[in-house]
């Protein structure tokens, strides 16, 4: 069974302060992908990062995958009140009995107040 | 313009009723999926559909049944409810499910909740 834990599962900060994000796994994944889901919608696509060390940057946002494609991280810079919400991570394998299916992470419910 | 859209949003009803969920997508996609989001915001999947055919089926009570009339709707059918099926159940759809850069858009969750 794969697994990814993320870290912290609730973080409240202020407006203008930095924040981590990490999601972290035994599991070696294709592909990490990072959803952000607002109350009452579905999660929404931020991220997909696939290959090892890779990071992407999205406004404020940076995402890295680790060398081994193991864990990842999301960092934010400058958080700001719509960063408010749940943001899960979630592995996919293409090859193996599991391939195709992506695997979600445990969440992180962030909240920035102002 | 709903890319894809669940109905009802919101579901209350006793347990041992049976209830179903309906799903459509108007992004042209062959592949559809149910997930389960409970309490603690865990998603799990349930099911994958690739035009109409199941292709991933986890471990699911079969009083679940989804079907998929065609490859734009997959509806979910839930026999005898228990206390324990209260979640957000989600859809989703996307185009290329064996790749590793697939993007799935999900629809906006179908609250249950059994009494």
């Amino acid at each position: 069974t794969q697994l990814l834990e993320q870290s912290p599962q609730f973080l409240s900060i202020q407006e203008g302060e930095n924040l981590t994000v990490y999601c972290n796994s035994s599991s070696v994944f294709s592909s990490l992908q990072w959803y952000r889901q607002e109350p009452g919608e579905g999660p929404v696509l931020l991220v997909t990062v696939v290959t090892g060390g890779e990071v992407k940057k999205l406004k404020r946002l940076t995402f890295q995958f680790g060398d081994a494609r193991k864990d990842s991280s999301l960092h934010i810079t400058a958080a700001q009140t719509g960063d408010t919400g749940l943001y899960l991570c979630a592995g996919k394998v293409v090859v193996g009995t599991n391939a195709g299916k992506s695997t979600f992470g445990d969440g992180t419910t962030l909240t920035v107040k102002p | 313009d709903t890319a894809v859209s669940q109905t009802p949003k919101y579901l209350v009803t006793q347990m041992g009723n049976d209830k179903s969920i309906k799903c459509e997508q108007n992004l042209g996609h062959d592949t559809m999926y149910w997930y389960k989001q409970d309490s603690k915001k865990f998603l799990k999947i349930m099911f994958s559909y690739n035009n109409k055919e199941l292709i991933i089926n986890e471990t699911v009570p079969n009083r679940f049944s989804p079907k998929s009339p065609d490859k734009a709707h997959l509806n979910l059918h839930i026999n005898s409810l228990e206390l324990g099926d209260s979640a957000v159940y989600f859809c989703a759809s996307s185009q290329f499910p064996s790749g590793s850069t697939d993007t799935q858009y999900f629809g906006p969750g179908t609250r249950l909740t059994v009494l």
